[in-house]
């Protein structure tokens, strides 16, 4: 597609319950980042991949999250048993990866997920 | 790690010019982005600065020190839709560390 594409768009979700997110990147982007974005905080790392590899898991919070990118293209973001705390925008961004303006990323419009 | 320090709010008048000032401290430093982000909407991109000096895009420049880690985002004849946060964000290898954002509202 033109841009990078994240489905749902908002997630409404009881506390404990598992959650997917997705992720489909710009087309020839190696590159694939997570980020979550909490009211009036910055963006938040969470998880870097190279391909399908991820050599960068050092932002996910919990071992309740984890992530998966297959056939160097769409990625998913599993939550699993939710908590309130986890109530946030979680964005999207891919790049062609490399060197210069090969490191510009470019996001997604988020998923929304709320806990209750 | 990363530190990135930018104002929380700017207000500022329709045709005026505000400049949004950014410091970092950064362990590695590859460049400097600037990003606007529109209320519920994507981050778009709109600057990459990796070496000293002003970069000028039409009505948004963006200047960095490295020696200083400082940058900051000029915008002029400022416009209503020009409204947003605006994100700065520094890249460390593949890693961006990202500001909590300025949120520039325009008056008439």
């Amino acid at each position: 597609g033109a841009g990078v594409s994240q489905s749902p768009s908002n997630k409404v979700t009881e506390k404990g319950k598992d959650v997917e997110l997705r992720c489909d990147p710009i087309s020839g982007h190696t590159a694939l980042y997570w980020y979550r974005q909490s009211l009036g905080q910055g963006l938040e790392f969470l998880i870097y991949f190279q391909g399908n590899s991820a050599p960068d898991k050092s932002g996910l919070p919990s071992d309740r999250f984890s992530a998966e990118r297959t056939g160097g293209s769409v990625s998913t973001l599993t939550i699993q048993r939710t908590q309130q705390e986890d109530s946030a925008v979680y964005l999207c961004a891919s790049s062609l990866g490399g060197g210069g303006t090969k490191n510009i990323q470019y996001f997604g419009a988020g998923t929304r997920l709320s806990v209750l | 790690g990363q530190n990135i320090d930018q104002p929380t709010e700017m207000t500022a008048t329709e045709g005026a010019i505000v400049q949004i000032n950014c410091t970092y401290q950064t362990s590695g430093f590859n460049g400097l982005f600037w990003y606007q982000q529109h209320a519920g909407e994507a981050p778009t991109f709109l600057s990459y600065n990796v070496l000293d000096g002003l970069e000028e895009k039409g009505r948004f420049s963006s200047f960095l020190s490295r020696s200083k880690g400082y940058s900051y985002l000029l915008l002029k004849e400022l416009q209503m839709k020009d409204s947003a946060s605006y994100l700065c964000a520094a890249l460390n290898d593949y890693k961006l560390s990202f500001g909590a954002g300025t949120t520039v509202t325009v008056r008439a």
